[in-house]
């Protein structure tokens, strides 16, 4: 079965350091979304791209987070500096054919990152 | 005010016996899906399945039915005979306004979950 491969599975760093993190969407899905995940605010949407443009990213610090698609097949979510309260879980879910006049394909997610800011 | 709201925060079910998580949801779209997806404590997000809302039945995929009821704004979901693998965390979500333009279209909103305990 295609999946949506997410790296790294985890990671623990030190507060002020670069975080980046990868996704391969599923082949074939034109949309990329990043969520974060935390037992206070549940799962909430950070950004997300159609055909690698972005459309939303309200959802995002944009301070400190960025998220580009530099190709079809690589989307990437970049904390700097990252803080302790970036700690949480990161997925990926990518999406089939997703448009205006777009069916009801669900999204597929991603196993998540696991970060912790120390 | 909650688009996707999930009232129970913990269920209980026998093994074997069917159970049903509540799904309430506010939208004012015509278009519309809602979702469901387990997260098992290894923690990855599983899709479940769907309902559009323009769909005459309601939605089935094996164990799992969408107990869908337009008016009431509710898609619950019943899963028939459960399992001990069944015990997980289980997330309702809507996706809006797909069949229009707009920065909304494909977002899903989540639920807060609701977990679910199945006991031998």
């Amino acid at each position: 079965d295609a999946r949506v491969t997410q790296t790294p599975r985890h990671k623990v760093t030190e507060m002020g350091q670069e975080v980046t993190m990868r996704c391969q969407p599923i082949l074939g899905h034109n949309t990329v979304f990043w969520y974060r995940q935390t037992m206070m605010q549940g799962l909430e949407l950070l950004a997300y791209f159609r055909n690698r443009a972005p459309l939303d990213d309200s959802g995002m610090p944009k301070d400190r987070f960025s998220a580009e698609m530099p190709d079809a097949t690589l989307a990437t979510l970049k904390i700097q500096p990252s803080e302790p309260r970036d700690s949480a879980v990161y997925f990926c879910a990518s999406g089939p054919n997703w448009g205006p006049t777009g069916g009801l394909q669900p999204q597929h997610f991603g196993d998540g990152t696991r970060l912790s800011i120390l | 005010a909650q688009k996707i709201t999930q009232t129970q925060p913990g269920m209980f079910v026998q093994e074997k016996e069917a159970v049903t998580l509540d799904c309430t949801y506010d939208t004012s779209d015509p278009s519309y899906g809602l979702f469901w997806y387990k997260q098992p404590s290894s923690g990855e997000m599983i899709f479940l399945i769907y309902q559009g809302s323009y769909d005459q039945q309601n939605a089935t995929e094996g164990r799992y039915s969408l107990n869908f009821q337009k008016a009431r704004k509710s898609a619950n979901l019943v899963i028939s005979a459960s399992q001990l693998g069944d015990s997980a965390m289980y997330f309702c979500a809507m996706r809006e306004g797909f069949s229009r333009g707009g920065t909304s279209y494909g977002k899903l909103t989540f639920g807060q979950g609701t977990i679910l305990t199945v006991h031998p």
